[in-house]
């Protein structure tokens, strides 16, 4: 069964304090990774798709990288407005075409 | 440019009471339209997608339905709410998953 798990279920981090989000996938063909950012109480926003292995994305602070099994999100010197929760989605080359699977989210705190 | 608008922000119902949540895309014409449920500390589940009019995939058994009568406009409906039904409800659209959803800003129902 196509599965997506993230890590950690939460995280606080200082201002400044570089550190990754993991996403883990378990699918039996990656058509895509997805990332998005959710504010509380919004619709989760479009951050990046990773294609294929070794990809990187970046934008201001996050980088997202992808191997066969997992991806990271590195957030480099975050700042409290980088708070929000993190989603990680896959689309399955064995699942319809229009299926996303999303992951439960890891749930960022910066403090400044 | 491309905007999506769904309504109520939040929503209170007996159980029992019927249900009608809308969504409409504005800027562009057909779009693969979803709607997907979140579950506090869980991921999103897809609860319906459709690629054109009158054309709706169900991903999961339950008492709600879609329909999408205009080629914008995607609606959720039950006609009987179960304490269950509770979640936030978000509706999205998209050309092909690979480039992203744009999410809608959600709809908070709490059934009681």
């Amino acid at each position: 069964e196509d599965q997506v798990t993230q890590s950690p279920e939460a995280l606080r981090l200082q201002e400044g304090e570089s550190s990754s989000l993991n996403c883990s996938y378990t699918v039996s063909g990656l058509r895509g990774l997805f990332w998005y950012r959710q504010d509380p109480g919004k619709g989760p926003e479009f951050l990046f798709t990773l294609y294929s292995a070794g990809e990187e994305k970046e934008k201001e602070r996050l980088k997202a990288t992808l191997t066969k099994k997992e991806s990271f999100l590195h957030i480099t010197a975050p700042k409290p407005e980088d708070s929000a929760t993190y989603l990680c989605a896959v689309q399955a080359v064995s699942t319809s075409y229009d299926k996303v699977i999303f992951g439960p989210g890891t749930s960022l705190s910066v403090i400044p | 440019s491309q905007t999506i608008h769904q309504w109520p922000a939040t929503l209170v119902q007996p159980v029992g009471s019927p249900l009608s949540l809308e969504c409409t895309v504005e800027g562009t014409s057909n779009p693969n339209l979803y709607w997907y449920r979140q579950a506090a500390g869980r991921g999103l589940q897809l609860l319906f997608y459709s690629v054109g009019i009158g054309q709706i995939s169900s991903e999961v058994p339950q008492n709600l339905s879609a329909s999408r009568p205009q080629d914008r406009q995607f609606i959720l409906s039950s006609k009987k709410l179960l304490l269950s039904d509770s979640g936030f409800y978000l509706c999205a659209w998209t050309f092909t998953p690979r480039v992203g959803y744009t999410f809608g800003s959600g709809t908070r129902l709490t059934v009681v």
